[in-house]
């Protein structure tokens, strides 16, 4: 089975830009979650979709948006890009919502944005 | 918001020894997840822990959960250097059920 698939894999783009990551979830799983890591820290979570509406948002700004498809594939996208924003962007999927017991949660191996 | 302390930030051990990596969390969680993390590369699943006082053992990892504490421990017993890594420990919580990372331990193990 396929796991959690992101692409594409390293991206680099000019400060305000935009840019549009893509995701697609282990077959059947429905949540997808994405996840911002700067470099030395841990991750952070950016938004949570389950069944294609969004269940929560991190503390980002509006520059960041997400959708999730009826195929529960999804896409983040960021506007007017910042040299901050240089990251890997990752995505996790799950089976159920959240709140089930033991839902675990698989990563994809991310996106690398540098932004220059 | 839900605030996660890891330490040490970094550790560098003997192969053959055992050492222990400590998670503490601010508020209330009633599960706790640990991840690896090689460098450049994705978060792998170690551990899911869903009760107080569940501990769960793969290999020479042991992790550990108290609840009302609010402390999470990742035991390594014997360490191979394969284990080198960053180790992530990630409460549940939030109104999207979200991971709460730590900063991570980065643990190297020498020959």
């Amino acid at each position: 089975d396929a796991g959690v698939t992101q692409s594409p894999t390293h991206l680099i783009k000019t400060r305000g830009q935009q840019v549009t990551l893509r995701c697609s979830p282990i077959s059947g799983h429905k949540s997808v979650s994405w996840y911002q890591q700067v470099l030395g820290q841990g991750p952070q979570f950016i938004f949570q979709y389950y069944e294609k509406e969004e269940r929560g948002r991190g503390n980002f700004p509006d520059r960041f948006s997400a959708r999730q498809f009826p195929n529960y594939s999804s896409e983040l996208n960021v506007n007017a890009l910042l040299l901050g924003d240089s990251a890997l962007y990752l995505c996790a999927s799950s089976l159920g919502a959240w709140g089930a017991q033991r839902a675990e949660a698989f990563f994809g191996q991310g996106t690398r944005l540098t932004v220059v | 918001e839900l605030k996660v302390e890891q330490n040490p930030l970094f550790l560098s051990m003997q192969e053959g020894k055992n050492y222990t990596i400590y998670c503490n969390y601010s508020t209330t969680s009633d599960r706790l997840y640990w991840y690896r993390q090689d460098p450049g590369k994705s978060l792998e699943s170690l551990f899911v822990l869903l009760s107080n006082g569940a501990v769960k053992q793969e290999g020479r990892l042991m992790a550990s959960l108290d609840t009302k504490a609010r402390l999470s421990t990742l035991h390594i017993t014997a360490a191979v250097h394969d284990l080198s890594a960053t180790y992530f420990c990630a409460p549940m919580g939030g109104t999207g059920n979200q991971f709460y990372f730590g900063t991570g331990t980065s643990l190297t193990v020498i020959p």
